[in-house]
């Protein structure tokens, strides 16, 4: 089993610019999340699919991020118009949920780290 | 609002020693899981060990094990015979809701140093 992969590790970009990340979840798993880090700070949520279905959103996501999941397995996450701002390490996790299933761990990727100049 | 608070920004121990890293949460769902992951400075984030909030007995995986106390809403990780590969920044989390699969909310972490 490979494990959740995301490209690129690092994005160094300038202020204004648009980004996109991709994140590959463990195949087979039904779940994929995002979340963002700042430096000194655990993750914080922004946002979880199920298959395609994008089941809820942080209000951290402002209308300049937008993730999608077209087709249940990869995902990508945009950020418009670059800020400072959004100078974070983005992490993606996947998991498996079925019938209700309570040990439901997510299992995270590498991140990318991304700067805004 | 859930919450979680890990309240010792840095501990030191010595390899071969036992650690324990404090997490308290905060809910008022009956029912919630808790985790802890390992986040070493290559930034990818460790599942260590789970703990759900009926399970009787304390989670144990290898050298960790959880110390689940529910009436004083502590979750704490306990590392057996510390490693210097143990050395990294550990995360104490909360599953946000009943449901299984909902998003995480995590504390401000707790650095580890091991020493030889």
């Amino acid at each position: 089993d490979t494990g959740v992969s995301q490209d690129p590790r690092h994005k160094i970009t300038k202020r204004g610019q648009n980004v996109t990340f991709r994140c590959d979840p463990i195949s087979e798993h039904n779940r994929l999340y995002w979340y963002r880090q700042t430096l000194g700070q655990g993750p914080e949520f922004l946002t979880y699919f199920q298959n395609e279905a994008q089941l809820e959103k942080s209000r951290l996501l402002s209308d300049r991020f937008s993730a999608e999941r077209p087709k249940g397995s990869f995902s990508t996450l945009e950020i418009q118009r670059t800020e400072q701002g959004d100078s974070a390490m983005y992490l993606c996790a996947s998991s498996l949920v079925w019938g209700g299933r309570a040990t439901d761990t997510q299992y995270f990727g590498p991140g990318t780290r991304l700067t805004v100049l | 609002a859930q919450k979680i608070t890990q309240t010792q920004p840095g501990m030191f121990v010595q390899e071969k020693e036992a650690v324990t890293l404090d997490c308290t949460y905060d809910t008022s769902d009956q029912s919630y899981g808790l985790f802890w992951y390992k986040q070493p400075s290559s930034g990818e984030m460790i599942f260590l060990i789970y703990q759900g909030s009926y399970d009787e007995q304390n989670a144990t995986e290898g050298r960790y094990s959880l110390n689940f106390q529910k009436a004083r809403k502590s979750a704490n990780l306990v590392i057996s015979a510390s490693q210097l590969g143990d050395s990294a920044m550990y995360f104490c989390a909360m599953r946000e809701g009943k449901q299984a699969g909902t998003a995480l909310i995590f504390g401000k972490g707790t650095t580890l140093s091991v020493s030889s």
